[in-house]
């Protein structure tokens, strides 16, 4: 299994909802990483965990809480999310955290805040 | 903080015609990766350069790393429309830094 995968593909939620968006890997990769991509923009790092611990908040809002289960799952929890926040959530992962940071992407989450 | 500077931002050619694109820093990767994206999709990594003046092909595309492992630059031959996507590169340890993208439209 050499993919990434992410659930849901797409997701509308108010800004009073409480919604989790979720990312699996099979890979054996050790890194796993949250981005957040808007539109004709590169992705932007939001967290990075490495061996299931949070490694790296790249200074997030608190509305937007990520879960490491174990090394092949990741989730992000959203509460209280504003329309700004509506964006393309990607899932990646890595066989190593550092060095050659061959990072291996999912398909994303639409997310739609209104 | 390491930056990389792609160009050209936009570029839409006829089937057929070959180009480059670029990806510059003034900073020093230990590698650097190149991506395709398509819209609504995560990106596809495509290729990792590791060695300074490395060269690798992947069918018609061809990936170079700069000597000096400063920049980088991919070049597609006879370009068909499948080819149309996002092409970003990216570079750095733990936290991947991209380029802004290049937006490429390959017209039939």
């Amino acid at each position: 299994d050499t993919e990434v995968t992410q659930t849901p593909k797409h997701l509308v939620m108010g800004m009073t909802n409480k919604k989790s968006l979720k990312c699996e890997q099979h890979m054996g990769h050790r890194a796993m990483y949250w981005y957040k991509q808007k539109a004709k923009k590169p992705p932007e790092l939001m967290f990075v965990y490495s061996y299931e611990k949070l490694s790296i908040n790249e200074s997030v809002p608190s509305r937007f809480s990520p879960e490491c289960p174990n090394s092949s799952l990741l989730n992000l929890h959203l509460h209280a999310l504003q329309p700004e926040d509506s964006a393309l959530y990607l899932c990646a992962s890595s066989p190593c955290p550092v060095s050659i940071n061959e990072q291996f992407f999912g398909p994303g989450t639409r997310l739609t805040v209104l | 903080t390491q930056l990389l500077e792609q160009s050209p931002q936009f570029l839409s050619i006829q089937e057929g015609e070959n180009l480059t694109v670029y990806c510059n820093s003034s900073s020093v990767f230990s590698s650097l990766q190149w991506y395709r994206q398509e819209p609504g999709e995560g990106p596809v990594l495509l290729v990792t350069v590791v060695t300074g003046g490395e060269v690798k092909k992947l069918k018609r595309l061809t990936f170079q790393f700069g000597d000096a492992r400063k920049d980088s630059s991919l070049h597609i031959t006879a370009a068909q429309p499948g080819d149309t996507g996002l092409y970003l590169c990216a570079g750095g340890a733990q936290k991947l830094v991209f380029g802004q993208g290049t937006r490429l439209t390959i017209n039939p």
